[in-house]
């Protein structure tokens, strides 16, 4: 099943922050966050693992709450390369962590 | 991280005719990866590719409609047939790569138009 992402689009203005959520239904082994531009391919930002620590990849954070089957993408002090779509994949089956299971996508708009 | 190229980069081909996507890895990868993404969707899982044996595939794709060749630990293809204007999408493969192999990078991916 489907994680389920919030919100589904934000707009910001340069240095402002922004918090994107992403639940699921299934008990989850791991949490993966890409950014998509536009044209381009997902590039991997971080993986946040069972029992594992918060992540940072330059002002970009991610929590994982397990219980409530949750993660969280922190982005600090945005700047206008954060543009793009945020996608969260899970992995529920504890077999690979190349066979993800990807939400709807938030898309992250970030103006001068 | 593992760098992944893929061929053709975009192609329109007509209904009820197949297209070959081609994948290849700088490095020895164990698992190769095939997503699939539909205009302004996300991204779905097709299959997994296995060196040396039966791709794996997820529910809802079939072998028939996308085979899929592994030939060896740095090289993949799938091939999309008989194609319809459904399967217009952006195909990407995938491997997993990083210091402990979690991190999953994707190909460029191969643009297809189908008319």
């Amino acid at each position: 099943q489907q994680p389920v992402q919030s919100p589904q689009a934000v707009i910001l203005r340069e240095g402002e922050d922004a918090v994107i959520n992403c639940s699921s239904s299934k008990a989850l082994y791991s949490v993966h966050w890409y950014r998509q531009k536009h044209g381009e391919a997902p590039v991997f930002l971080m993986i946040l693992l069972k029992g594992g620590e918060q992540m940072r990849h330059e002002k970009i954070s991610a929590s994982f709450n397990e219980k409530k089957q949750q993660s969280s993408l922190y982005l600090t002090a945005s700047q206008l390369s954060y543009s793009g779509t945020y996608f969260c994949g899970h992995n529920a089956g504890g077999t690979s962590y190349g066979k993800l299971t990807f939400g709807q996508g938030t898309i992250l708009t970030v103006h001068p | 991280s593992a760098v992944i190229s893929q061929k053709p980069s975009r192609d329109i081909c007509q209904r009820g005719t197949s297209l070959t996507i081609q994948c290849q890895v700088d490095s020895q990868v164990t698992m190769m990866f095939w997503y699939r993404q539909q205009p302004g969707q996300s991204l779905t899982l097709i299959a997994t590719a296995n060196q040396g044996s039966e791709a794996t595939y997820e529910s809802g794709f079939v072998i028939d409609k996308f085979p899929i060749s592994r030939p060896n630990l740095t090289f993949s293809t799938l091939t999309v047939s008989n194609m319809s204007p459904e399967d217009s999408s952006i195909y990407l493969c995938s491997v997993l790569s990083g210091t402990a192999s979690y991190e999953q990078y994707f190909g460029p991916g191969t643009r297809l138009t189908v008319t």
